[in-house]
């Protein structure tokens, strides 16, 4: 599995749109991009997957460029209820395969 | 997707003892994994769970501290045994159907404090 490295905390404000990128330089060809987003006291939660270009959904946007070895994570006009840890994951797609996680990105949103 | 409920929500227990935390999926999933998540750090994968089979371990966790049951589609359990207080953690399982570009759903973790 892919080892994955991303800012330990982030800062923003509300209504900021939030980039947080994420390094795998050893990703293999069939391996995905998945992040997960955690508040306190909760599982994570799926938020977004991709293999590459550019994929949107109604929370994100996850933006890969055409080598693969980084993944950036948009989180547009980013509220309070955004404050949380965010994961960045790379593996083989499919619920067959365990989740390694790294250690995240801890964003505050401040009012 | 899938729900995913887990008992108990937290518990506090004595050094010696053993705790059994139950995982319930709303619906039947391929696969399951237990993960423990220390306070203010990531997840460490437990054991991946499948059903009819016995639990794989990841290096560093063994079955006869953390024995695990898979008794069908939708339910599994995780027992801490012999807990000492460096067992104090969350627990936590998720549940993939293993189907196409789906992915893995959470609980929303067992809080164990061991003193």
């Amino acid at each position: 599995l892919a080892k994955t490295t991303q800012p330990i905390s982030m800062d923003s404000y509300e209504g900021q749109e939030v980039n947080i990128t994420c390094s795998h330089n050893n990703i293999a060809t069939n391996d995905y991009i998945t992040w997960y987003q955690q508040f306190p006291s909760q599982g994570p939660r799926f938020i977004i997957q991709g293999y590459k270009t550019k994929v949107t959904n109604e929370v994100a946007s996850l933006f890969i460029p055409a080598d693969r070895k980084s993944s950036t994570l948009s989180l547009p006009r980013v509220s309070l209820s955004d404050t949380a840890v965010y994961y960045c994951l790379v593996g083989p797609m499919g619920g067959y395969n365990k989740l390694i996680f790294g250690a995240g990105t801890r964003l505050a949103v401040h009012p | 997707s899938a729900v995913i409920s887990q008992k108990p929500s937290r518990d506090i227990c004595q050094r010696g003892t053993s705790l059994t935390i139950q995982c319930q999926v709303d619906s039947q999933v391929t696969m399951m994994f237990w993960y423990r998540q220390q306070p203010g750090q990531s997840l460490t994968l437990i054991a991946t769970a499948n059903q009819g089979s016995e639990a794989t371990y990841e290096s560093g966790f063994v079955i006869d501290k953390f024995p695990i049951s898979r008794p069908n589609l939708t339910f599994s359990t995780l027992t801490v045994s012999n807990m000492s207080p460096e067992d104090s953690s969350i627990y936590l399982c998720s549940a993939a159907r293993g189907q196409g570009t789906d992915t893995q759903y959470f609980g929303p973790g067992t809080r164990l404090t061991v003193l």
